[in-house]
């Protein structure tokens, strides 16, 4: 248990589907992120979130929409995706901004999504 | 770009010790972390080095850096069935808001 809890875990859509992922950090933290691990391919950072305002974004298409309300809670919310969007969507979080700190990332197990 | 390559696959036999190499470009990474990732879970940090050290040692994990070829190494010793995972290399900076990720390295370990 790493302090950061993702629902659902699993998730099946249709390409016409509305549907969001949730993401919840215990830690205290302030920035949170999500990134996208496809197989055979190196985790592919989606977006960045410090102190409630989005810092990154990897050129992610307009289908996938994030949303931080406050500290703790991440959203993604996911429209129109394409069976190539089909992948384990990881969410994490650190504490941005301290001296000394190392700025590891803890990781939330991740939604299995699958698009049909 | 930034990059970081591993190698894909790694089978040991219970018992033995296995190293599980990591290379980087960006000299100006701050922190190198090994991540580990079991079957149908998120990623787990097992240890991190900072950039000014070559060598940290924790239980059974050992992990080397050589800043001068940019290359990293993640050695478990005494290598156990449990240890059968997914081993990520990354990368981050002094901002530490992105980490940049290997492909990671698939360790087998047979009994």
């Amino acid at each position: 248990e790493t302090g950061v809890t993702q629902t659902p875990r699993h998730l099946v859509m249709g390409m016409t589907n509305k549907k969001s992922l949730k993401c919840e950090q215990h830690l205290g933290h302030n920035a949170m992120y999500w990134y996208k691990q496809s197989a055979k391919k190196p985790l592919e950072l989606m977006f960045v979130y410090n102190f409630k305002e989005q810092t990154e974004n990897n050129s992610v298409p307009s289908r996938f929409s994030p949303e931080c309300p406050n500290s703790s809670h991440l959203f993604l919310h996911l429209h129109t995706l394409q069976p190539e969007d089909s992948a384990l969507y990881l969410c994490a979080s650190s504490q941005e901004g301290t001296v000394g700190a190392s700025y590891e990332q803890y990781f939330g197990p991740g939604t299995r999504l699958t698009v049909t | 770009g930034e990059d970081v390559e591993q190698s894909l696959f790694l089978s040991v036999r219970e018992g033995d010790s296995s190293v599980i190499n990591c290379t980087y470009t960006d000299s100006s990474s701050t922190y190198l972390y090994w991540y580990k990732q079991e079957p149908g879970a998120g990623l787990q940090l097992l240890t991190y080095i900072f950039s000014n050290m070559d060598m940290k040692q924790d239980q059974r994990l050992t992990v080397l850096l050589n800043k001068k070829d940019k290359h990293l190494s993640l050695r478990i010793a005494d290598t156990q069935t449990g240890d059968s995972a997914i081993y990520f290399c990354a990368e981050g900076d002094q901002a530490g808001t992105a980490l940049i990720f290997g492909k990671g390295t698939t360790l087998s370990v047979s009994s």
